[in-house]
C-alpha cells in the first residue's frame, strides 16, 4: 500500500523568508503523480503544485517549487518570499493513474510571522 | 467557471440517523471523489464515481454509500450514523483520465453527529 509521510507537524517562517516542507512516500508503482495541497482556515483544499513521476525536472509555480528525488522517494515543497496568506495546512498527496484516489500525508501546519 | 459545489455546508444529525451529502462537479468533469477529513485521522479516501459507476472504494463500512447521477453530480449517503462519523466531507472532481491526475475540491460539508 502506498503511504505518504510528513514528518513536520508544524513549521514557522518569517514573512519574506523561505521555508521547506518535507514529504516522503512509499510506492512500488512507476507511474504516479505527486501534489501539494494547501488548506487555509476556510477548509477549501487548493492545489499548489503537481509533479509527474516520469518528469525529471522539478515543478515550479511562481514562489512555490519542489525538490523531487524519485530514487529517495522524497518530494519537498519550497516556499520563497513567504507571505501572510501562505499560512495554512499543507498536505502532500500521491496518486496513481489506476486507483485514481489521492493518498494524503498528515499535513504540516505553516505559520507565517511578521 | 464555477468550481465544485457541495451542500449543505453544515449538517447536524443524531446517532442512528441517515445523512445525505451532495456534490456538483465542475462542468465537463466526469469523475467525482469523496474524502473524509476526521479530526486526528487526516484525509481518507471514501469513494470514486466515474460515468455513473462506482470505480473504487476506500476502507469504509457499507454504511457509506453513494451514487452519481447522469449529470455527473453525486450523493454520499451515510446510514446508521455513529459519533465517529463526525467529520468534514470533501468532494473533488476531475476529467478522468485526461485530467493529468488533478482533482479540484469543493468547500466541504461539516457533519456533526450528536
Amino acid at each position: 500500500a502506498q503511504t505518504v509521510t510528513q514528518s513536520q507537524p508544524e513549521m514557522s517562517v518569517q514573512e519574506a523568508e523561505t521555508v521547506t516542507l518535507s514529504c516522503t512516500y512509499d510506492t512500488s508503482e512507476s507511474d504516479y503523480y505527486l501534489f501539494w495541497y494547501k488548506q487555509p482556515p476556510s477548509r477549501q483544499m487548493i492545489l499548489v503544485i503537481r509533479q509527474e513521476a516520469y518528469k525529471q525536472q522539478n515543478a515550479t509555480e511562481n514562489r512555490f517549487s519542489v525538490n523531487f528525488q524519485k530514487a529517495a522517494k522524497s518530494f519537498s515543497l519550497k516556499i520563497s518570499d513567504s507571505q501572510l496568506g501562505d499560512a495554512a495546512m499543507y498536505f502532500c498527496a500521491y496518486l496513481t493513474g489506476t486507483a485514481s484516489k489521492l493518498t494524503f500525508g498528515t499535513g504540516t501546519r505553516l505559520q507565517v510571522t511578521l | 467557471e464555477a468550481g465544485v459545489t457541495q451542500s449543505p455546508t453544515h449538517l447536524i444529525k443524531t446517532r442512528g440517523q441517515q445523512a445525505t451529502l451532495r456534490c456538483s462537479p465542475i462542468s465537463g468533469h466526469t469523475s467525482v471523489y469523496w474524502y473524509q477529513q476526521a479530526l486526528g485521522l487526516g484525509l481518507q479516501f471514501l469513494l470514486w464515481y466515474d460515468e455513473g459507476e462506482e470505480r473504487n472504494r476506500g476502507n469504509f463500512p457499507p454504511r457509506f454509500s453513494g451514487r452519481q447521477f447522469p449529470n455527473y453530480s453525486s450523493e454520499l449517503n451515510v446510514n446508521a450514523l455513529e459519533l465517529e462519523d463526525s467529520a468534514l466531507y470533501l468532494c473533488a472532481s476531475s476529467f478522468f483520465p485526461r485530467s493529468r491526475g488533478e482533482q479540484f475540491f469543493g468547500p466541504g460539508t461539516r457533519l456533526t453527529v450528536l
